[in-house]
């Protein structure tokens, strides 16, 4: 079943500028999260939100959780060329049946020197 | 080095040839899980378990047969492996019983089925 579902499918800026990436999701949830991949590497964690949070910082990112429109969103400021990756948001479906954590499809982003 | 191991990394073989992709991880999780990634199709979860000697079927288990009998190793098992198979496969471990928290994803495991 399909959960989260990122938007946009890729976006391509350039360094220096920020990059928003959004994610909507249908059931509710405890958790949200936001995972990184590089091409063909495993996912690597970045960031979880819990569905009491509306908002949550590490560095340079920025992550919000809008309950209410059931909606993330992931802001990456001060782009890279190593932020070039795949950007997947995953949520906890059926969490207190305790066993699923759900990806979207994904945002491939690329950051261009 | 915490780390999930996952093995072989490339794999090909042919239609109807039992294999069986490794998975290994040094963190003493509970929780340890199978995803198969495809384009277009995003990340799909096959088999998860919460425990040794427990397992669960996550979205797409047709094919596929695990095994928790350690704490570390959560072996993926494919008896008569078949083309649609063909896939990214990842192992990722998480420390809760039941999942709440960060998955620690494997490097993945490139099968292709002839």
């Amino acid at each position: 079943s399909q959960q989260g579902e990122e938007d946009p499918q890729a976006l391509s800026i350039q360094e220096g500028e920020n990059a928003t990436m959004n994610c909507s999701y249908k059931t509710s949830i405890n958790n949200l999260q936001w995972y990184r991949q590089n091409s063909g590497r495993g996912l690597v964690h970045l960031i979880l939100i819990r569905s009491n949070e509306r908002e949550k910082h590490s560095g340079r990112l920025r992550v919000t959780l809008d309950t209410s429109k059931k909606s993330s969103s992931l802001l990456i400021t001060a782009s890279r060329a190593a932020d070039t990756a795949s950007y997947f948001c995953a949520t906890d479906e059926g969490y207190n049946q305790g066993g699923k954590l759900i990806f979207g499809q994904g945002t491939e982003l690329s950051v261009k020197p | 080095e915490a780390q999930v191991t996952q093995n072989p990394r490339y794999l090909i073989t042919v239609t109807g040839k039992k294999l069986t992709v490794t998975c290994s991880q040094n963190m003493n999780h509970e929780y340890m899980s199978w995803y198969r990634q495809d384009p277009g199709l995003g990340l799909r979860q096959i088999y998860y378990s919460m425990n040794v000697e427990v397992t669960d079927k996550g979205d797409v288990p047709e094919g596929y047969k695990v095994s928790r009998k350690e704490k570390r190793n959560f072996p993926l098992i494919l008896e008569s492996p078949s083309p649609n198979q063909t896939s990214l496969y990842f192992c990722a471990s998480s420390k809760g019983v039941r999942y709440t928290g960060e998955l620690f994803f494997g490097e993945g495991s490139r099968l292709t089925v002839l």
